[in-house]
């Protein structure tokens, strides 16, 4: 099955500097490549994903970016604001047809004013 | 549209006592998915449904954990004889197509305690 795996498991940045987040996968069947964010005792949201059709893709000061001839993708935070602490977690889709998600260990990214 | 809804949010129960978590999921979806999470770790997938269907079931423990989505009412993730192990945030997340399809909606989330 699908494995994924996510660097590094805490992350601390000045306000204004830029995050990245580092995620790997191990079947090159996926497909689909979500970043969810998780508040202290909220739900994950989703706020970013990829397909392998795409490299890149950017929503404002949130990025991803994909290698699926290396299988790892990229969250990229610019211009961090304290709103961006939270827990970030990147996931890939595990089977074609059972669309089920296998979720990194996350990553804590908190924000220093 | 008022998002997934599960619940409670809260459940204590005592050693050897049935939990059932309840989801319903979004409108107009028909695929729902559980999932584990354990105090600062990450989400661990259980179990996928449609509706009176289990696709996979790969991460359901094998003795004491059920799910079923029945053509009516909600999903129902039931917990049998629990124990301490068991504590832990269960997360339903519901998408009107498979996740990798579109975006998958969670819930807020049930917070077991075993005591």
């Amino acid at each position: 099955g699908e494995n994924v795996e996510q660097h590094p498991s805490t992350l601390s940045v000045q306000e204004g500097d830029s995050a990245v987040i580092k995620c790997t996968y191990s079947d090159s069947a996926s497909n689909y490549f979500p970043w969810y964010k998780q508040e202290l005792g909220k739900r994950p949201q989703l706020i970013i994903d990829i397909r392998s059709n795409v490299g890149e893709k950017k929503d404002q000061r949130i990025a991803v970016t994909l290698n699926k001839t290396a299988k790892h993708f990229s969250l990229h935070i610019t211009e961090t604001q304290p709103e961006d602490s939270a827990v970030y977690f990147c996931a890939a889709n595990a089977d074609f047809g059972n669309e089920k998600l296998t979720f990194g260990t996350g990553t804590r990214l908190t924000i220093i004013p | 549209n008022a998002g997934v809804m599960q619940n409670p949010r809260h459940l204590v129960r005592r050693r050897g006592q049935e939990a059932r978590l309840r989801c319903s999921p979004m409108k107009g979806h028909s695929h729902v998915y559980w999932y584990r999470q354990l105090p600062e770790e990450g989400l661990k997938f259980m179990v996928y449904l449609q509706k009176e269907n289990i696709i996979d079931e790969s991460g359901m423990p094998k003795e004491r954990f059920s799910a079923e989505f029945p053509k009516e009412g909600p999903s129902i993730l039931r917990i049998q004889q629990v124990v301490r192990g068991d504590s832990a945030a269960y997360f339903c997340a519901s998408s009107p197509y498979g996740q990798g399809s579109t975006e998958a909606f969670f819930g807020q989330g049930t917070r077991l305690t075993v005591v």
